[in-house]
């Protein structure tokens, strides 16, 4: 069974640069997560959809960041344009209902 | 809204002793609750999951947590633990979203 599966799975790029995440669920599930990881902040959660609907993104830091899902085997997160501050590990994950999240390998993004 | 607390931040321990992180959550409805554990540059893994019926949850790698309902704990221990259980573990509540504790960076030595 392929797991969730993230690209890049690292980023390096300068700042003011336009950044896009991607990542594919795990099929048949109907939830999907971005969390963003960092030393200061620990794991936070983005934004969240519910059968490709946006549930809740009051996580998202501020409107450079957006995120879509235009399926259900397809997500991506975007950030424009981008700023060091940015810097960090951001992991999608995909749930059928409650049931336990399964997280992808995440995408190392550093920002210049 | 359901909340997690996450009781120590980091637990160091010597080869082959106890462990127990503890977590704490809030939440007016019922409840599943999760340990999950992060190796470095990884993603998260689920270790053990508590949906309903006994409250001693057995997980992955010799893990088990309580459930304690009246504390709203949900403790995860380990009897004797190794220097590859050397990790970042997170309690994660799930009532109408999920939600995450801080994690607890265990360090086994040797």
């Amino acid at each position: 069974d392929a797991g969730v599966i993230q690209s890049p799975r690292h980023e390096v790029t300068e700042m003011g640069q336009e950044v896009t995440l991607r990542c594919k669920p795990i099929s048949g599930h109907d939830y999907l997560f971005w969390y963003r990881q960092t030393m200061m902040r620990g794991l936070e959660l983005l934004i969240y959809f519910n059968n490709n609907v946006p549930i809740d993104d009051s996580g998202m830091p501020e409107d450079r960041f957006s995120a879509k899902m235009p399926n259900a085997s397809f997500s991506t997160l975007k950030i424009q344009p981008s700023e060091p501050r940015d810097s960090a590990v951001y992991f999608c994950a995909s749930s059928f209902r409650r049931q336990p999240q399964h997280f992808g390998d995440g995408t190392r993004l550093s920002i210049l | 809204a359901q909340s997690v607390t996450q009781l120590d931040s980091q637990v160091p321990v010597f080869e082959e002793a106890p462990v127990e992180l503890r977590c704490n959550y809030s939440s007016s409805v019922s409840v599943y609750l999760f340990w999950y554990v992060q190796y470095p540059n990884q993603g998260l893994q689920l270790l053990l999951k508590y949906l309903s019926g006994s409250t001693l949850v057995k997980g992955i790698n010799g893990f088990e947590a309580e459930f304690n309902k009246s504390q709203t704990s949900f403790h995860l221990r380990k009897p004797s633990v190794h220097i590859s259980d050397t990790a970042e573990y997170f309690c994660a509540v799930s009532a109408n979203d999920m939600r995450f504790g801080a994690g607890t960076r265990l360090t086994v030595k040797p």
